[in-house]
């Protein structure tokens, strides 16, 4: 069973305005949540991150979003660059599960100059 | 060169050959990680070594799957009498000590199964 999941698997967007990737989870046992950035032929590489005590975080132009009673967490990153595009994982991760990752499928996001 | 390295970039086996890949982790990180992303799907969780502990293999898909971290440096995953199914590119992370530090993934292996 998928325990996170990005439903919308691409995204576009104009340069210079808001892009919102979402992410849903099913695991009630998740307590950190972060969000990866992959281009091609690279490894992902870290983003940005929250733990279930906040709803919210925020790191210069992104910012995650978390509703816990919903089970969701969304990623805004404003204003939109063309560098910005690439495919963004969304992860989670429990207190009973170690260090692994559970990730989502990815969303990837174009942003148009 | 301080991040984490992966060999080989690529691998084209034959079906029902062993292959084996390998991650050298950044140094001074306890924790090693290895997923795997199939065409078109998330990362798939495999394999998780922290420190001297017993290493968490909930995630290895079959046990043609097996994965060694020797002095709590290098790790090698093995891939036995590969299959088709088992093309993908697989992906090493390290991590410094606890869950909540930053892991570091590596470029990936893309294994090819004809």
């Amino acid at each position: 069973d998928q325990q996170v999941k990005q439903n919308s698997p691409s995204l576009s967007v104009q340069e210079g305005r808001i892009s919102i990737l979402n992410c849903d989870y099913t695991n009630s046992m998740f307590d950190y949540f972060l969000w990866y950035k992959k281009y091609p032929a690279e490894g992902p590489t870290f983003l940005i991150s929250i733990s279930s005590i906040k709803d919210k975080n925020e790191d210069g132009r992104f910012t995650v979003f978390l509703n816990k009673s919903a089970k969701h967490l969304s990623l805004h990153i404003v204003p939109s660059q063309p560098g910005d595009s690439a495919v963004y994982f969304c992860a989670a991760s429990g207190n009973n599960q170690g260090g692994k990752l559970i990730f989502g499928q990815g969303t990837e996001l174009s942003v148009k100059p | 060169g301080a991040g984490v390295s992966q060999s080989p970039s690529n691998k084209v086996t034959e079906k029902g050959k062993d292959v084996e890949l390998r991650c050298d982790p950044i140094s001074g990180h306890t924790a090693l990680y290895w997923y795997r992303q199939s065409l078109g799907q998330g990362l798939e969780f495999l394999i998780y070594f922290q420190g001297n502990s017993a290493p968490d293999k909930s995630g290895l898909p079959s046990d043609r799957f097996s994965a060694e971290r020797t002095g709590g440096s290098v790790s090698t995953l093995t891939i036995q009498r590969t299959q088709q199914e088992d093309s993908a590119v697989y992906l090493c992370a390290s991590s410094f000590l606890s869950r909540r530090d930053t892991q570091y993934f590596g470029p990936g292996t893309r294994l090819t199964v004809l």
